[in-house]
This record gives C-alpha cells, sequence and structure tokens, in this order.
C-alpha cells in the first residue's frame, strides 16, 4: 500500500533549527509537499521538491531524495508561531496527494 | 474574502440522519477535494472531482456521495451519518497540472467543518 511515515511530535526551542523526516512509499512519485496547519486551521501549502536538492523559502526549506525515498522539511531560526503541525504529501502516479499523519512541532521558549 | 467556503462551519446531528456540507470557491480551479481528518491519521481523501463530469472515489468513499454542482462548487453528502463519521472535514481545490506535468498540485483548503454525529 501507499504510506508516508514522519515523526508524531517534535520539540525545539525558539531560535533554534528542527528538521522534520518523511520516508514515502507510493505507485508512481511526481514530488513531495509540505504543508503547516495550525491548531483549528486549515493545511496551508509551504513547499513542493518535483527534483532532488533542496528547495529554499524564507526560513523553510525542503529535501528531497528519490533514490532514498525521503525528505525533509527544515526551519530555522525557530519562532513560537511555527508551532504547527507540519504534513508531508506525495504526489503519485494518479496525482493524488498522500498524506502522512504529521508532525506536531513544540516550541519551547 | 475567502476563496474557499465551506457550510456549515460545525454541525451536530444523529445516527440515521442524512447530512449535507457545501464548498464553493472562487479560484476558478478545476479539481476540488474532500477529505476528513481525525486525530492522530493526517488527511484521508473521500472523493475528488478533477471537473464537472469527472468524479472519483479515494480513499475512503463508502458511506459518503458528492454532487459537483458547477465548476465552483463541490457537495459532500453522509446519506446515513454514523458516529464514526464524526470528523474535521475539508474541501480543498486545485488547479490543473502545468502541461509539462510537474505541476506542484498546490492544494487550497477551506476552514472546515466540524461534524459530530451521536
Amino acid at each position: 500500500g501507499q504510506s508516508l511515515e514522519q515523526p508524531s511530535e517534535v520539540t525545539a526551542v525558539e531560535g533554534a533549527i528542527v528538521q522534520i523526516n518523511c520516508t514515502y512509499q507510493t505507485s508512481g512519485f511526481y514530488g513531495l509537499s509540505w504543508y503547516q496547519q495550525h491548531d483549528g486551521g486549515a493545511p496551508t501549502f509551504l513547499s513542493y521538491n518535483g527534483l532532488d536538492g533542496l528547495e529554499e523559502t524564507g526560513r523553510f526549506s525542503s529535501f528531497l531524495s528519490r533514490s532514498d525515498s525521503y525528505g525533509y522539511l527544515l526551519l530555522q531560526e525557530l519562532q513560537m508561531k511555527d508551532s504547527a503541525s507540519y504534513f508531508c504529501a506525495a504526489l503519485d502516479s494518479n496525482y493524488q496527494l498522500i498524506w502522512g499523519a504529521g508532525t506536531k512541532l513544540i516550541i519551547k521558549p | 474574502d475567502a476563496d474557499v467556503t465551506q457550510t456549515p462551519r460545525n454541525r451536530i446531528t444523529k445516527t440515521g440522519k442524512r447530512i449535507m456540507l457545501e464548498c464553493s470557491q472562487t479560484k476558478g480551479h478545476d479539481r476540488m477535494y474532500w477529505y476528513r481528518q481525525d486525530p492522530g491519521l493526517g488527511l484521508r481523501l473521500i472523493y475528488y472531482s478533477f471537473d464537472v463530469k469527472d468524479i472519483n472515489k479515494g480513499e475512503i468513499s463508502d458511506g459518503y456521495s458528492v454532487s459537483r454542482q458547477a465548476q465552483a462548487k463541490f457537495s459532500l453528502s453522509l446519506e446515513s451519518a454514523i458516529p464514526n463519521q464524526t470528523a474535521l472535514y475539508f474541501c480543498a481545490t486545485s488547479d490543473r497540472p502545468s502541461l509539462a506535468g510537474v505541476g506542484t498540485d498546490t492544494q487550497y483548503f477551506g476552514p472546515g467543518t466540524r461534524l459530530t454525529v451521536l
């Protein structure tokens, strides 16, 4: 079956750097997306990797290695507002997004 | 104004009742989706529609039906609600992929409907 694995919870300190990993197993693969969801809110798009390598958008970066079926989201200079759940989602051969269960990021002062 | 809207935002109903959740979008996207979210399980796809005449079952379509009334409207129905359909329901839209076929399929979500079935 298709699945994405990511840690259920990560804790970090304000101002630090944190990496959230994601491994995937899908029927075909176009790319890996990352979404952020605050408590009570809707998921919002953060980044997409269609090719191997690093994509940088401000304090957030995302990495993909197709050969390892692996990607990660890197958040730098953590701020309290970054406390949220982060989801990886793989675009499969049917052009559907298959979602991971999400990683809750807890940031301590 | 929000690009993707959902009504109602909250609903409490009883087992066996028929419920309709509605989604409207002003983004002009062809593709629309219905997801449910349960704690610890992420998002699971119920149905999706790539255009008005194209509707497809997702991972967990049993007990649900949909109607794509127009490009901008996509409704989800629970024919006979049961307690394990208690969840947060999201509608989402996306644009068709680029001609190169490597579009991101970025999805834009509505605010969600919290449904409780007693």
